[in-house]
């Protein structure tokens, strides 16, 4: 069964500050992994997907790592804002009984401080 | 940009109650997802859908049913609600299985 972390679990920094997420999986047989901004009280935006084959994804001050074979992303904010404040989520896409699902983690809860 | 959107925001139903959660993607997508959010607890998916009238259980599929008679809808049922159904429910929907997952806004239900 695929287990998903997410460290940590929260996160307060001053604006300005670039700062690393972290997700481990267990089991390295995934099709890709997403990263998803959540606000409160809201539904999940898209931020970055990697393909299993990539090594990494950019968006703007986003950046996002994957190594498949360590079980490990990593996504990077640079230059942190306030609107950056959220709880980030990743999730692996794999083959199961359930079909090509999701399995998320618990989530980051990021605030940046002005 | 893909619009995915879940018709109640907030619902509150008694116990006993058939619910009807509503879904609707515009961008023709084929698989369409519903899980539910719970603190301590993350994401778990309820079914998902590959194609009109095909329909998969998920990880947790207990006390729930589903429908898909149009590409583009796909319906969440409770079949007598439970207090234990009490949280936030979210509908995703993806092009394929190698493309991102589009979320709407979630319906918080509330069963009294």
């Amino acid at each position: 069964k695929q287990e998903v972390t997410q460290i940590p679990a929260a996160l307060s920094v001053p604006e300005g500050e670039n700062l690393v997420l972290n997700c481990s999986f267990t089991d390295s047989a995934i099709y890709n992994l997403q990263w998803f901004r959540q606000d409160p009280g809201k539904g999940l935006t898209s931020l970055l997907l990697i393909q299993s084959s990539q090594r990494e994804q950019t968006s703007g001050r986003l950046n996002a790592s994957l190594d498949k074979s360590s079980g490990r992303s990593t996504l990077y904010i640079a230059a942190s804002q306030p609107g950056d404040s959220a709880t980030y989520l990743c999730a692996v896409r794999r083959w199961s009984n359930s079909g090509y699902a999701l399995n998320f983690g618990k989530g980051t809860s990021l605030l940046v401080t002005p | 940009d893909v619009k995915v959107t879940q018709s109640s925001r907030y619902l509150v139903k008694r116990t006993g109650e058939k619910v009807f959660l509503e879904c609707v993607q515009d961008m023709d997508h084929e698989n369409m997802f519903w899980y539910r959010q719970d603190p301590g607890l993350g994401l778990r998916l309820i079914y998902f859908s590959y194609d009109v009238k095909m329909k998969e259980k998920g990880d947790i599929p207990e006390g729930y049913s589903v429908s898909r008679e149009k590409k583009e809808r796909f319906s969440l049922i409770l079949e007598s609600a439970s207090t234990n159904q009490t949280s936030m429910y979210l509908c995703a929907s993806s092009e394929t299985e190698f493309r991102p997952q589009h979320f709407g806004d979630g319906t918080r239900l509330s069963i009294l």
